[in-house]
């Protein structure tokens, strides 16, 4: 079955680097974009990066942006968030989501999840 | 940036009941829009595309409908399972990932 699984996360100070990965399986990585997605503790839900099915193109939230850095390797059906000069508030549950439509050049719906994994910035 | 917003925040429902939960978007986002549900401690989950597309395994007594700005998810007869908070998101406008409601959390009257 389709499964993404998140790992990566930890307590870390503020201004320092955490880097997230996310394994997927049961489709076919490569031809699907993919997100990270983050949740405050007792928040909602705040889309922070996505990463083209192919790499050509990355975007990301105006919160992260200079500071994230997305990628993936297709070869290794894995995604990838480089957190750099972290912050309090980044503290977050981070998810990865598969996008709705294989090999799309438009951003849709986010299906499935992987479970998360928790980032905690405190000195 | 497009704003969504959700209403009511809580809705108190008894099992069985119907449940009807509201999506208005700042400016028109065509029927992009899609229904998550969130239980506790648990990730989110799809439960409606494009509007009014089911995903798939989600059960029949979840519908959406809705065009442009408002928008509304009904549960016909509230399972315990159903008790959880539904979000939703616009995929239509900037940015790639969209945006998100703030959330109507179910819960037990």
């Amino acid at each position: 079955q389709v499964q993404l699984v998140e790992s990566g996360g930890g307590v870390v100070q503020p201004g320092r680097s955490l880097r997230l990965s996310c394994a997927a399986s049961g489709f076919t990585f490569s031809s699907y974009g993919m997100h990270w997605v983050r949740q405050a503790p007792g928040r909602g839900l705040e889309w922070v990066a996505v990463i083209w099915y192919d790499g050509s193109n990355k975007h990301y939230a105006d919160s992260v942006k200079g500071r994230f850095t997305i990628s993936r390797d297709n070869s290794k059906n894995t995604l990838y968030l480089q957190m750099n000069s972290l912050r309090v508030e980044d503290t977050a549950v981070y998810y990865c989501a598969r996008d709705g439509v294989p090999a799309a050049i438009f951003t849709s719906w986010f299906d499935p999840w992987g479970q998360g994994t928790l980032v905690t910035v405190s000195s | 940036e497009i704003v969504m917003t959700q209403s009511p925040a809580t809705l108190s429902v008894s099992p069985g009941e119907r449940a009807t939960l509201s999506c208005r978007a700042s400016q028109s986002v065509s029927n992009n829009l899609a229904w998550y549900q969130q239980n506790p401690g648990q990730a989110p989950r799809l439960l409606i595309y494009g509007a009014s597309t089911r995903a798939t395994g989600i059960p029949a007594r979840f519908s959406g409908s809705g065009s442009g700005t408002e928008f509304t998810l009904t549960i016909s007869s509230l399972q315990s399972e159903d008790f959880a908070v539904y979000y939703c998101q616009q995929y239509n406008h900037w940015p790639p990932g969209g945006t998100f409601g703030q959330g109507t959390k179910v819960e037990i009257k």
